[in-house]
């Protein structure tokens, strides 16, 4: 595998179930992040990690859990979801540096559906 | 606070013809610009990236976008438009001294026409 993948590509859950979604990068990186992309929304930050610390959590919703075991791995965990949260949710990763920003590099996501 | 504009939600133009996609962006220190390109089904694809080198600044398939500070803005282009390029295309915004963030646009769907 290279790159950024994620599993699974698409999920159906109700909205009592959980469930997690899987990203992995394989391009030595030590940032990753979640985004969400809904319909007719600009791409929405969720959280970074950078060197396996959460240092960005932008506003999102306890029914959201990340978790990150290490640098290659990246968890979102999903519970009593509500049928807006139905979207695409995207993983990238990056270099972490000490002067700021590198490229982010994205998986292909995950096609979430509520019911 | 850092933004970007993407001026038209959708352009069309035909097979061969010049590709013009508009980002204006906002931003209190010098930015670091990028634009990302999805096909359906997939995952955002780096294109282009400026980080305050050269102001013209080439991509992947042919694409370039020219930076220009006074105008606030980084607008994409390509001189012949192919059937393949028909995408969505994404402005983004950085920080290069802040925390790990990306500011997208909101997307210009690109359709190509035969």
């Amino acid at each position: 595998e290279t790159g950024v993948t994620q599993t699974p590509r698409h999920l159906v859950m109700g909205m009592t179930n959980k469930k997690s979604l899987k990203c992995e990068q394989h391009l030595g990186h030590n940032a990753m992040y979640w985004y969400k992309q809904s319909a007719k929304k600009p791409l929405e930050l969720m959280f970074v990690y950078s060197l396996e610390e959460r240092v960005e959590n932008n506003s999102v919703p306890s029914r959201f859990s990340p978790e990150c075991p290490n640098s290659s791995h990246l968890f979102l965990h999903l519970h009593t979801l509500q049928p807006e949260d139905s979207a695409l949710y995207l993983c990238a990763s990056s270099h972490r540096l000490p002067e700021g920003t590198d490229t982010q590099y994205f998986g292909p996501g995950t096609r979430l559906t509520v019911l | 606070a850092q933004s970007v504009t993407q001026l038209g939600s959708h352009v069309s133009v035909s097979e061969g013809a010049l590709v013009l996609l508009r980002c204006n962006y906002s931003s209190s220190v010098p930015p670091y610009l990028f634009w990302y390109v999805q096909y359906p089904n997939q995952g955002l694809q780096l294109l282009l990236k400026y980080t305050s080198a050269a102001t013209l600044v080439k991509g992947i398939n042919g694409f370039e976008a020219e930076f220009k500070k006074s105008e606030t803005s980084f607008h994409l282009t390509k001189p012949s438009a192919h059937m393949s390029d028909a995408a969505e295309y994404f402005c983004a915004v950085s920080d290069p001294k802040g925390a790990q963030k990306l500011v997208f646009g909101q997307g210009t769907r690109l359709t190509i026409n035969p």
